[in-house]
């Protein structure tokens, strides 16, 4: 089984929606990320979070929040798609700022 | 983090040694190399990282020069599933800082 999943693995949605995308991992590590990746692009920082309690915009926050539930569960929101989101995103979590280990990515379309 | 710059693509021969450059002339003391890869937009894989000691595990082998301002990635006989954009990363570990992905050298494994 992967150590980090994420759900849904595709998603189509219409602009003004309002979407969620889910991580879970099963690696015990503390910090988790949100990446996004355009095409041709490298991954670029969404939100990230040290514990439940500790939650950090990255370099594009704006028109996305996130929710950790728990210590293996963070979510992203997008309040309002809009098709520039459109993009492949991806969830990572690591121990203590260690390596970053990565999920297998959502593909979302907003039309 | 500072910025690493490396080739936009290369090719190599089937069973062959993949040798792949990265400058990280900028690199400062306690920043650590780390290669990742990404295989047709799946999520980023970790390969290898180290500070200044050549580094070996079962996927391929780092090798950094003396004044750390280069390094190569090496994976011993390349194989056709060893296709992917490879990306060149330093970064200061157990410390918060994202992974600056940047464009990653595209390796293509021919036949």
């Amino acid at each position: 089984d992967a150590d980090v999943t994420q759900t849904p693995r595709n998603r189509i949605t219409k602009t003004g929606k309002r979407i969620m995308l889910e991580c879970s991992q099963t690696k015990g590590h503390d910090r988790m990320y949100w990446y996004r990746q355009d095409p041709g692009l490298g991954l670029r920082l969404i939100y990230y979070s040290f514990d439940v309690k500790d939650i950090n915009k990255g370099e594009i926050s704006d028109g996305y929040s996130v929710s950790r539930q728990a210590q293996a569960k963070f979510s992203l929101s997008l309040e309002s798609a809009i098709p520039n989101q459109t993009a492949l995103y991806f969830c990572a979590t690591s121990w203590s700022g260690d390596t970053q280990y990565f999920g297998p990515g959502t593909r979302l379309t907003v039309l | 983090d500072a910025k690493t710059t490396q080739p936009p693509s290369m090719d190599c021969a089937e069973g062959r040694a993949a040798n792949l450059p990265c400058n990280h002339s900028t690199i400062s003391g306690n920043e650590y190399v780390y290669w990742y890869r990404q295989i047709h937009s799946q999520g980023p894989q970790y390969i290898i990282h180290g500070l200044k000691n050549n580094e070996t595990n079962e996927m391929a082998s780092l090798i950094i020069t003396e004044d750390r301002k280069s390094s190569t990635l090496i994976l011993p006989h390349a194989t056709l599933r060893d296709t992917a954009v490879y990306y060149c990363i330093v970064r200061v570990a157990r410390n918060f800082n994202k992974f600056y992905f940047g464009s990653g050298t595209k390796l293509n494994v021919k036949p």
